[in-house]
Parts: structure tokens; C-alpha cells; sequence
């Protein structure tokens, strides 16, 4: 069964910083998708960022960016110049692909930001 | 664009009464899913539908079901509530099964209290 790991319950970070979330997955599939979900105080789950397995290049969405290891089954997300709206809990989620989207979450980072 | 919409956005129930929770995927979305979220489990896949049919089923007792009618809004429905069924309840939407091309976007959940 595919199994999605964050090892980091809270983070924090000051303001205009640079963040790194942590996110180990453990699957035996060769083709899959991986996200990472934000949560504020609201919440209403919001995408961040996605990354198909098949694809090499990291995923990058402006601020946000993914250090994507394939073979380490590892996908960590970082958040440049940290801003006060990005508190909140960020969740890796996994889908194994094909016609389903059923996605297997990981137990959450909560991020603060400090001014 | 109107995004998925949840009602009712709370709920409170006793032991032993039953729930049901109703969700309004994005107009021309077909693909709808389910969550819980609890503090202890963390967020759990509760079903997936596409076209009227249940595609996928998480690992829930059979108290929980769901439906999905022909305008793709859906129901969950809970039987005989016990404590531990409370939780928040996310619902989430695309335009078809498969995160291939179509991105999956969440409502603001059902907060459901069982006393």
C-alpha cells in the first residue's frame, strides 16, 4: 500500500525566508502524481503545486518549488520569500494515476510565519 | 466561476442518529470525492464517483455510503453515528476522474459534531 510520510509536525520561518517542507513517499507504482495541499485557518483545501512522477523537471509555481528525488521516493517543497498568508498546514498528497483521484495524504506541516 | 460548494457547513448530531452531508461540484464537474478529516486519522478517502457510479471506496465501515445524481451533486450519508465520526467532511471536484490534465478543487467541508 502507498504510504505518504511528512516527519516535520510544525515549522516556522521568518518573514521573506526561504522554507524547505519535507515529504517521503513509499509506493511501488513507476507513473504517479504528487502534490502538496494548503490548508489555512479557513479550511478550504488549496493546490499548491503538482508533480507527475514521469516528469524530471521540478515543479515550480512562482514562490513555491519542489525538490523532486525520484529514486529516494522523496518530494520536499520550498517557499521563497516566506509572506505572512503562507501560515498554514501544508499536506503532501499522493496519486498512484490513471482514471482515479483518490488521494493518499500525509499527517500535515503546520507552518508558521514570523514578522 | 462558482467553486464546490458544501451544506450544510455545520451539523451537530447525538450517538445512534444518522447525517447526511451534501456536496455541488463545480458546474460541468462530474468527477466528485470525498474525505474526512479528524485530528487522529488525519485525512482519510472516503469514496469517489464519476457519472452516477461509485469508482473507488476507502476503508470505511459500511455505515458510511454515499450517491451521486444525474446533475453530479452528490450525498454522503452516515448511519447510526458514533463519536468518532466526528469530523470535518471535504468534498472535491473536477471535471473527470484521473489528475492527468484536471485539477481537483476542494470545498469548505462540513464540520460534523456528534455528542
Amino acid at each position: 500500500a502507498q504510504t505518504v510520510t511528512q516527519s516535520q509536525p510544525e515549522m516556522s520561518v521568518q518573514e521573506a525566508e526561504t522554507v524547505t517542507l519535507s515529504c517521503t513517499y513509499d509506493t511501488s507504482e513507476s507513473d504517479y502524481y504528487l502534490f502538496w495541499y494548503k490548508q489555512p485557518p479557513s479550511r478550504q483545501m488549496i493546490l499548491v503545486i503538482r508533480q507527475e512522477a514521469y516528469k524530471q523537471q521540478n515543479a515550480t509555481e512562482n514562490r513555491f518549488s519542489v525538490n523532486f528525488q525520484k529514486a529516494a521516493k522523496s518530494f520536499s517543497l520550498k517557499i521563497s520569500d516566506s509572506q505572512l498568508g503562507d501560515a498554514a498546514m501544508y499536506f503532501c498528497a499522493y496519486n498512484r494515476g490513471g482514471a482515479t483521484n483518490k488521494l493518499i495524504f500525509g499527517t500535515g506541516t503546520l507552518l508558521a510565519v514570523q514578522p | 466561476k462558482a467553486g464546490v460548494t458544501q451544506t450544510p457547513r455545520y451539523l451537530i448530531k447525538t450517538r445512534g442518529q444518522q447525517v447526511t452531508l451534501s456536496c455541488s461540484p463545480i458546474s460541468g464537474h462530474r468527477s466528485v470525492s470525498w474525505y474526512q478529516q479528524t485530528p487522529g486519522q488525519g485525512l482519510q478517502f472516503l469514496f469517489e464517483y464519476f457519472s452516477e457510479t461509485q469508482r473507488n471506496k476507502g476503508n470505511f465501515p459500511g455505515r458510511f455510503s454515499g450517491r451521486q445524481f444525474s446533475n453530479s451533486r452528490s450525498e454522503m450519508n452516515v448511519s447510526t453515528l458514533e463519536l468518532g465520526d466526528s469530523a470535518l467532511y471535504l468534498c472535491a471536484s473536477s471535471l473527470r476522474p484521473g489528475p492527468g490534465t484536471d485539477t481537483q478543487y476542494f470545498g469548505p467541508g462540513t464540520r460534523l459534531t456528534v455528542l
